[in-house]
């Protein structure tokens, strides 16, 4: 079974900063695809990036983008620039591409503090 | 607008009760999930339906129950059978075959 882990429960960074958050997971598969979603007070979660396995560019968007190791099962997360409405927990999601389910299969979360 | 809703915002059970969550979509999904968030860890997956009048059992699908009769709509009953029930609960929507899942804004059940 496919596994994800954030080994940080909580991070800090000064506004204007740069900061990255961990992520590795675990699988078997080929064919997969990983995601970043942001959640922050109102708990809505919101996708903030998202890579698949078989592109070796790695995603941005903006300010957000990831550093896919696909041999070291890392998917990290850097976020230029933080802003205060940075601020939230940040889930790192695995999805595979062979299970007809397509659930997301989520990590513990990361809790990301801005100081202003 | 286009979204996910989901009601009620909060929801107070007394043991014993059955309650059920709503969800609704309009964005013509047809693929629909339910998440349930305990504190400090991630979303778990208790039920999901690609198709009206389908649905199939996630991961902690034990003492939940769904229907799926309208493609927009994906409601979720907890029975009495769940024996910890008080968390926050996620419903989620995508394409058939789209990478990503939308939310809504959640449901926070606490049984008292």
């Amino acid at each position: 079974a496919q596994t994800v882990t954030q080994s940080q429960p909580e991070m800090s960074v000064q506004e204007a900063e740069t900061v990255t958050l961990s992520c590795t997971y675990d699988t078997s598969e080929s064919d997969y695809y990983l995601f970043w979603y942001k959640q922050p007070p109102s708990r809505q979660m919101i996708l903030v990036i998202r890579q698949e396995a078989y592109k070796q560019q790695n995603a941005t968007e903006n300010r957000f983008s990831v550093n896919f190791q696909k041999a070291a099962k890392s998917f990290s997360l850097k976020i230029s620039d933080s802003q205060l409405g940075d601020a939230a927990m940040y889930f790192c999601a695995y999805r595979s591409g062979m299970d007809s389910s397509y659930k997301l299969i989520f990590g513990s979360g990361t809790r990301l503090l801005v100081r202003p | 607008d286009g979204g996910i809703t989901q009601s009620p915002k909060y929801l107070f059970r007394k043991e014993g009760q059955n309650v059920t969550l709503s969800c609704e979509q309009n964005l013509n999904h047809d693929a629909m999930y339910w998440y349930r968030q305990d504190p400090g860890q991630g979303l778990r997956l208790i039920y999901y339906s690609q198709i009206v009048n389908d649905f199939q059992k996630g991961d902690i699908a034990e003492g939940y129950s769904v229907s799926r009769e309208k493609k927009e709509s994906f409601p979720l009953t907890v029975t009495s059978a769940q024996k910890n029930p008080t968390a926050f609960y996620l419903c989620a929507s995508s394409r058939t075959g789209q990478r990503e899942q939308f939310f809504g804004p959640g449901t926070r059940l606490t049984v008292l």
